[in-house]
């Protein structure tokens, strides 16, 4: 069973959508969990840490569900620019290995 | 700029040849990641080290992948015999504990084509 797994998508929403991803972890004592976007042919880049009590930047939310082992990424207001692959990242513990998932594939539609 | 820096950016080498490729971290991070990615998966782990001790390696990583970092600073990461499944882009990321979390960040990458 893998790490962290993703539904790869593509997600095509219209511009000004919600859209929400969701990604699930198999090992319980993971610590940490991020929210990476990566553009094409480009490195990952942070978008968020996500918190237990759950956080919110801008148009971004993330949530953490530690009974269900998920995590999410709501986008509000989808602007074109947040085409993008979202990577969904869980830390095990501080100094262990950082897992990836595959990625989800959003494209916002003008 | 102070960001992840790494070189070369591309690479094209035919199959068999030895190839090296080198990251320079954030310089106050101690912990420095390599990670191999492939078309439409993410990255995948291949080593880290913590200063200038490589902590761990993936049990993926071949023999003929080897990495250093030899002062604790720049690290490099050789394949040795390349072959054509080793084409991917390398992703060097460094990071530093702070307030008890972990956050790495990322250089450009170097896409390894093996002809």
């Amino acid at each position: 069973r893998k790490e962290v797994e993703q539904d790869p998508g593509p997600f095509n929403v219209p511009e000004g959508a919600t859209v929400a991803f969701n990604c699930t972890y198999s090992n319980s004592a993971s610590q940490s969990f991020f929210w990476y976007r990566q553009d094409c042919r480009k490195e990952p880049k942070l978008l968020m840490s996500v918190y237990s009590s759950g956080n919110e930047d801008g148009r971004f939310t993330a949530q953490l569900n530690r009974a269900s082992q998920y995590i999410s990424l709501l986008i509000r207001d989808s602007k074109l620019s947040d085409s993008a692959t979202y990577l969904c990242v869980v830390n095990k513990n501080f100094g262990n290995q950082f897992y990836f998932g595959t990625g989800t594939s959003l494209t916002v539609i003008p | 700029d102070t960001g992840v820096s790494q070189n070369p950016r591309h690479k094209i080498t035919k199959r068999g040849q030895n190839v090296t490729f080198r990251c320079d971290p954030i310089s106050e991070h101690n912990r420095l990641y390599w990670y191999r990615q492939t078309l439409g998966q993410g990255p995948e782990f291949l080593t880290y080290f913590q200063n200038e001790a490589q902590l761990e390696k993936s049990r993926l990583l071949s023999d003929r992948f080897s990495a250093e970092r030899p002062k604790g600073s720049f690290s490099t990461l050789e394949i040795q015999r390349t072959e054509q499944g080793d084409s991917a882009m390398y992703l060097c990321a460094s990071s530093k504990l702070l307030t008890g979390l972990e956050t790495q960040y990322f250089g450009p990458g170097t896409r390894l084509l093996v002809l």
